[in-house]
């Protein structure tokens, strides 16, 4: 099946700085999506792309979708605690079809820390 | 409106006991999905429903997992004589299903303990 390679797999920083995350892809992908999962909740969506090279932004979090329709990258400026979480790429791969369709492919995920 | 809605929150059971997850997608949301996660780890399909079409069932673990849908909307996972490494939180989502519609919307899960 398909695979998203999502990195890094966790990180430490301090509240204030600028966290950088990426999604690739083996294939392409038509749709981009990026996730965050609070303790204890479900994942809430942050952002969803879906155009090649589309650069979305929502608050402090910025989000691109590749031009080559095989990766993706997630920033978000001025880290604050409650930025804590684990952090989820998602996508819709181009040569989906029948019982496949709407079905989205999960990066393992990115374990955000945020130090005070 | 409304978002997705699981029930019970928390599960404790012994093992070999069946057990029943409910889920209420958002209304209008014709595509339904199960995913079990695991401490610390990222999101194992499980189960898809879109419409009245037959569901992918591909990623059920074995045959005392199956899941059904009542006239397009709730949802009933069943887990039959569980085993202690079916301890997970089981989560569900939902999306309009429609072309473009990937968008899932996932509820707060439910917490299954085996013991």
């Amino acid at each position: 099946g398909q695979q998203l390679n999502q990195s890094p797999q966790s990180m430490f920083i301090q509240e204030g700085e600028d966290v950088s995350m990426n999604c690739t892809s083996s294939s392409i992908f038509n749709t981009w999506l990026w996730y965050k999962q609070d303790p204890g909740e479900g994942p809430v969506l942050l952002i969803a792309l879906y155009k090649a090279g589309e650069l979305t932004s929502n608050g402090r979090l910025t989000a691109q979708f590749g031009i080559t329709r095989k990766d993706s990258f997630l920033n978000i400026s001025a880290s604050i605690p409650s930025d804590v979480g684990i952090y989820f790429c998602a996508g819709q791969p181009t040569n989906a079809g029948g019982t496949s369709y709407g079905k989205l492919t999960f990066g393992q995920g990115t374990i955000l820390t945020v130090h005070p | 409106g409304a978002g997705v809605s699981q029930s019970p929150s928390n599960k404790v059971t012994e093992k070999g006991k069946d057990v029943e997850l409910r889920c209420d997608p958002i209304s209008g949301h014709t595509a339904l999905y199960w995913y079990r996660q695991s401490l610390g780890q990222g999101l194992e399909f499980l189960i898809y429903f879109q419409g009245n079409s037959a569901p992918d069932k591909s990623g059920l673990p074995s045959d005392r997992f199956s899941a059904e849908r009542t006239g397009g909307s709730v949802s009933t996972l069943t887990i039959q004589r569980t085993q202690q490494e079916d301890s997970a939180v089981y989560l569900c989502a939902s999306s309009y299903g429609g072309l473009g519609g990937y968008e899932q919307y996932f509820g707060p899960g439910t917490r299954l303990t085996v013991t």
